[in-house]
């Protein structure tokens, strides 16, 4: 079975640009959620969709939307791109919104370079 | 609100000495566990977890880490360190949220360097 795929794996944009990223979770499975890790740092939430709806959503500023289609795939949108939205953003699959019973599956994630 | 505090950025071992990583924890409620390793350029990898049964919980790779209520803490140990063991270990609480769906907070990672 395939893991959990985001593309793409690396993007290079310029400040104040748009960029889309995208993941597909673990067949079956109808949660994702989307982090932030800073270089340096832990991964930080931003996001959580589960059966198409927000269901959480961490401390961070409008530019950054996201969306759930209905074969569960996502994606994340940054608007107004800042050098320091440069990170590695990870996706996470999970077969129900609730992570402590049935544990999260991370994908590789998606370095965004923003110069 | 939950947060964790792992205690050393880095932690140098050598190959087949035991491996200790140091985690603290602050949660308002019974907290959800887990130990990631991150290896470099890769995604995140489950350890192990912890979700209020044993206290003592077993994960891959021979790595261990004990619940300790009292202390709040989540220490990660492995009684020999492998080569193959060096990377980035993120300890990370979980609890539920008002919307009924919980999430992840991890902390700020802990370096594990293997000397042959």
């Amino acid at each position: 079975d395939a893991g959990v795929t985001q593309s793409p794996t690396h993007l290079i944009k310029t400040r104040g640009q748009q960029v889309t990223l995208r993941c597909s979770p673990i067949s079956g499975h109808k949660s994702v959620s989307w982090y932030q890790q800073v270089l340096g740092q832990g991964p930080q939430f931003i996001f959580q969709y589960y059966e198409k709806e927000e269901r959480g959503r961490g401390n961070f500023p409008d530019r950054f939307s996201a969306r759930q289609f209905p074969n569960y795939s996502s994606e994340l949108n940054v608007n107004a791109l800042l050098l320091g939205d440069s990170a590695l953003y990870l996706c996470a699959s999970s077969l129900f919104g609730q992570s402590v019973n049935y544990g999260y599956t991370f994908g590789s994630g998606t370095r965004l370079t923003v110069v | 609100a939950q947060s964790v505090t792992q205690l050393d950025s880095h932690v140098s071992v050598s190959e087949g000495t035991p491996v200790l990583l140091r985690c603290n924890y602050s949660s308002s409620y019974s907290p959800s566990l887990f130990w990631y390793v991150q290896h470099p350029n890769k995604g995140l990898q489950l350890l192990l977890k912890y979700t209020s049964a044993a206290t003592l919980v077993k994960g891959i790779n021979g790595f261990e880490a004990e619940f300790k209520k009292s202390e709040t803490s989540f220490h990660l140990t492995k009684p020999s360190a492998h080569m193959s063991d060096a990377a980035e270990y993120f300890c990370v609480v979980s609890e539920g949220s008002n919307s009924g769906y919980s999430t992840l907070t991890f902390g700020k990672g802990t370096m594990l360097l293997v000397s042959p």
